[in-house]
């Protein structure tokens, strides 16, 4: 499976929004991207994924970048219960299994 | 509550113990995973099932784990033996599989495993 890279935290204040990065050189033409974050004490949830184009629901935005090797999660305006962990994943298009989860990016919300 | 449940959400044993857990899936789900997480990593994956049949263990699942889905609805996961490294926070997903891509997992709340 195709490796993702996530910074291992980071900060943002309440009422901004906050980017999260995530670097994904070896993305194949296949590949999916998903994003799931976990809340403190709690399983993962579901956030966002896409393929090619940007995407937005509502609770945040996936930015992916022209050549497919980066995207960007966005939150458009941060509150305290957006502090979690972050993943970042890639899933094949034509396999519908397991989910491979790295480390993610631990976001801290400051007040 | 319509979401995934675990039972319990804490246990505590001691070394050399059985313990067993408990998934109830979302109702119409035909896909049951199970996952374990250790304090600062993402979750592994362990084994998942369609329906009752288990579809496929990780290494991970040494033979003190089995896991069970006897009638494609709730699973259960015992581990046998219980040791210190077991320690961790067991998760369950289910989704549904319409066999194309992969379709969003839902995930309980955990079951965490303290072995003493």
């Amino acid at each position: 499976d195709a490796k993702t890279t996530q910074p291992n935290s980071m900060e943002s204040n309440e009422e901004e929004p906050v980017h999260l990065p995530c670097n994904h050189s070896t993305i194949s033409g296949t590949d999916y991207i998903h994003w799931y974050r976990q809340l403190p004490s709690q399983g993962p949830e579901y956030v966002i994924h896409g393929l090619t184009s940007n995407v937005n629901n509502r609770m945040a935005s996936l930015a992916i970048a022209e050549d497919r090797k980066s995207s960007t999660l966005i939150l458009h305006r941060a509150t305290l219960r957006d502090a979690a962990v972050y993943y970042c994943i890639l899933r094949d298009v034509g396999r519908d299994d397991k989910i491979i989860f790295g480390k993610g990016t631990r976001l801290h919300i400051l007040p | 509550d319509t979401g995934v449940s675990q039972d319990p959400r804490h246990k505590i044993t001691k070394r050399g113990q059985n313990v067993t857990f408990r998934c109830d899936p979302i109702s119409e789900h035909n896909r049951l995973y199970w996952y374990r997480q250790t304090l600062g990593q993402g979750p592994e994956f362990l084994t998942y099932f369609q329906n009752e049949a288990q579809l496929e263990k990780s290494r991970l699942l040494s033979d003190r784990f089995s896991a069970e889905r006897p009638k494609g609805s709730f699973s259960t996961l015992e581990i046998q033996r219980t040791e210190q490294g077991d320690s961790a926070m067991y998760l369950c997903a289910s989704s549904l599989s319409s066999g194309s891509w992969g379709n969003e997992q839902f995930f309980g709340p955990g079951t965490r495993l303290t072995v003493l």
